[in-house]
């Protein structure tokens, strides 16, 4: 089953914009892109999602080029809050008429004071 | 609306011990996922549903029981338990499975096995 690909880590100071890409050069026509992020012990939790161009929203915005193989989160002025890790999720995978949703392994994110 | 609700929040358990993890929402959601998520590492689809009756295999099936015999609940049955399968289980839902609908996770089910 197809994966996306993801930086393992970034660091980054309170102030600065991070930029997260992911690869999904295997992305069907019908796929959108979704971002979650994830705090120690918790769940993941929607941050934004697209299918092309750009979208933002309150907390991101989201790149996605015409040939839609990558995609590129973007988080504005990072806090200590932001420290987590960050997943991009494109799907499902498998045959049609399944709905296999596969994580990678995420981008942990750490911000610094 | 309380969302995904999973119970119990920790459980230890000794190996060759059967239980069963439990996890409700109340959207109305016809997709419902059980991940797990190993120590430093990604999350793994076990078993997922599309509704009430229809349920397959993820990429890491072995081991666990489902079945899904209301569109509220998603109960996962570890059958013989094994130090492997020490995890926190996270069960997730969205509307309909289509990659449009955002997954709604649960706070997550913290399984030691010794």
């Amino acid at each position: 089953l197809a994966k996306t690909t993801q930086p393992i880590s970034m660091d980054s100071y309170e102030g600065q914009e991070v930029n997260i890409t992911c690869s999904h050069n295997n992305i069907a026509t019908n796929d959108y892109i979704t971002w979650y992020q994830q705090f120690p012990s918790q769940g993941p939790r929607f941050i934004i999602q697209g299918y092309k161009t750009k979208v933002t929203n309150e907390v991101a915005s989201l790149f996605i080029p015409a040939d839609r193989k990558s995609s590129t989160l973007s988080l504005p002025r990072v806090s200590l809050s932001d420290t987590a890790v960050y997943y991009c999720l494109v799907g499902p995978r498998g045959t049609s008429g399944t709905y296999k949703y596969i994580f990678g392994t995420g981008t942990r994110l750490k911000v610094l004071a | 609306n309380a969302g995904v609700t999973q119970t119990p929040k920790f459980q230890v358990l000794k190996t060759g011990q059967s239980m069963t993890l439990q996890c409700a929402q109340d959207m109305n959601h016809e997709y419902m996922s059980w991940y797990r998520q190993d120590p430093g590492m990604g999350l793994r689809l076990i078993h997922y549903s599309v509704g009430a009756g229809i349920t397959d295999q993820g990429e890491v099936p072995n081991g666990y029981n489902v079945s899904r015999s209301t569109t509220e609940d998603f109960p996962l049955r570890l059958l013989s338990a094994a130090p492997s399968q020490t995890s926190v289980y996270f069960c997730a839902s969205s509307y309909d499975g289509s990659s449009y609908n955002e997954q709604f996770f649960g706070p997550g089910t913290r399984l030691t096995v010794l």
